[in-house]
């Protein structure tokens, strides 16, 4: 069985400093590992994912994530925050097709 | 080209009428997705059809719950005897199927019952 745990319900940063939003996974079997942001009253849309290729995933606006399979993580990362980053974060593991299931999501808060 | 389209944005509805909320896919995407997002929550999945196998319906919280695709695109949802706890924004989302491939999602629709 898969199962996704995102560690931090909300985040808060100043703008200009690093960003780490945390995702721990469980899977059965090589997954795939997916981040969603999801910015206010807009819908959902692809950062970056993981699909046993790299273990290091870079993504869009500057986000990347580091697959590390000893550690079952996927943390998502950026070296500095822009306020346009606040949105609501989501980490999603699919093993089997069809079957993906969301983390519970990281609410992040960027601080002039 | 397009992306994903739901339709309506937003319905009220009293309890216990039966709704219909429609979803059109990305042209080309074999799989179909929805998924139930209540306020301050995370994505609860629903249903999942590929291609033309059975769709997953493991999802479903109750047979007021159903869903069709039609003709390997268009989808519709529809929910019977609405409750209070039904309110909810409905996701629908399409992909190339797999693993491997991101999911594209609509915009939503945001059901509430009176």
């Amino acid at each position: 069985a898969q199962s996704v745990t995102q560690l931090d319900s909300h985040v808060s940063v100043s703008e200009g400093t690093p960003v780490l939003l945390r995702c721990n996974y469980s899977s059965s079997y090589s997954p795939s590992l997916f981040w969603y942001v999801q910015h206010p009253n807009k819908g959902l849309q692809l950062l970056l994912k993981y699909t046993s290729a790299a273990t290091l995933v870079k993504g869009i606006n500057g986000f990347e994530a580091e697959f590390k399979k000893s550690e079952t993580s996927f943390h998502l990362t950026k070296p500095s925050a822009h306020m346009s980053d606040a949105a609501e974060y989501f980490c999603v593991v699919s093993e089997w097709a069809g079957k993906s299931t969301f983390g519970d999501g990281t609410t992040l808060t960027v601080k002039p | 080209g397009a992306g994903v389209s739901q339709s309506p944005s937003n319905k009220v509805t009293e309890k216990g009428k039966d709704v219909e909320l429609r979803c059109d896919p990305i042209s080309g995407h074999t799989a179909l997705y929805w998924y139930r997002q209540s306020l301050g929550q995370g994505l609860e999945f629903l249903i999942y059809f590929q291609g033309n196998s059975a769709p997953d319906k493991s999802g479903l919280p109750s047979d007021r719950f159903s869903a069709e695709r039609t003709g390997g695109s268009v989808s519709t949802l529809t929910i019977q005897r609405t409750q209070q706890e039904d309110s909810a924004v409905y996701l629908c989302a399409s992909s190339f199927g797999g693993v491997r491939n991101e999911q594209f999602f609509g915009p939503g629709t945001r059901l509430t019952v009176l």
